[in-house]
């Protein structure tokens, strides 16, 4: 099973700030890499799938790079309805495995 | 609109069974793999299942193999998972997911709750 670490746990920043979210794969994944973004009481979201293609509809204030274990979210100046937990997910063996999480939280 | 709503949730007792369904529209549901993703209380995500177009292809996370059961009517737009043998850490909500290979869980429903207590 491929375990996914992501960091920092919680990320506190101020509207207007980058942000910087990382997933470590134990192993490589390739390009199977997902990020999702999830609110209070609603489903996730996804965001980025092939660690650097934008969804449909997401802005392209999102990206994603990286490619074997190393990961990287990257939002490039928050906006209020961008404090959520973000997760990373692989999908290129089995089990689908998600990583525990980062918070984006208001500093 | 494209669009999954999840149904059959509830309250079960320790060793009991629930049979959640997930409703598809707005897509041609037979072209898409679908999974079944949870989410303990104050957790993380969890993939539990998924399955072929077909039907013919079905997979599990070790926790729930011979107990769960995941199926699929494509003439009906519809999906199934069977729970068996529920344990208290079973409870969760489970999310309805169409399973894209080369993006991921693409559109998720909004959740039934499962809560397995005495």
């Amino acid at each position: 099973e491929i375990v996914l670490t992501q960091s920092p746990g919680t990320l506190s920043l101020s509207p207007g700030e980058r942000a910087t979210l990382s997933c470590r794969a134990s192993q490589s994944v390739s390009s199977y890499l997902a990020w999702y973004q999830q609110k209070p009481g609603q489903a996730p979201r996804l965001l980025i799938y092939g660690a650097s293609s934008r969804a449909t509809g997401i802005p392209d204030r999102f990206s994603g790079s990286g490619s074997g274990t190393d990961f990287t979210l990257t939002i490039s100046r928050l906006e209020p309805e961008d404090f959520a937990v973000y997760y990373c997910q692989q999908y290129g063996s089995s089990p689908r495995t998600f990583g525990q999480g980062t918070k984006v939280e208001i500093k | 609109e494209v669009q999954l709503v999840e149904s059959g949730g509830g309250l079960v007792q320790p060793g009991g069974s629930l049979r959640l369904s997930c409703a598809a529209s707005g897509f041609t549901f037979s072209s898409y793999w679908m999974s079944w993703v949870r989410q303990a209380p104050g957790k993380g995500l969890e993939w539990v299942a998924n399955i072929k177009q077909d039907g013919s292809e079905k997979d599990y996370v070790d926790s729930v193999k011979g107990r769960f059961t995941i199926s699929r009517d494509n003439a009906k737009n519809s999906m199934n998972l069977q729970m068996n043998s529920l344990r208290a850490e079973d409870t969760a909500v489970y999310y309805c997911a169409r399973t894209d290979y080369g993006k991921g869980f693409d559109i998720w429903g909004q959740g039934t709750m499962v809560t397995v207590s005495a």
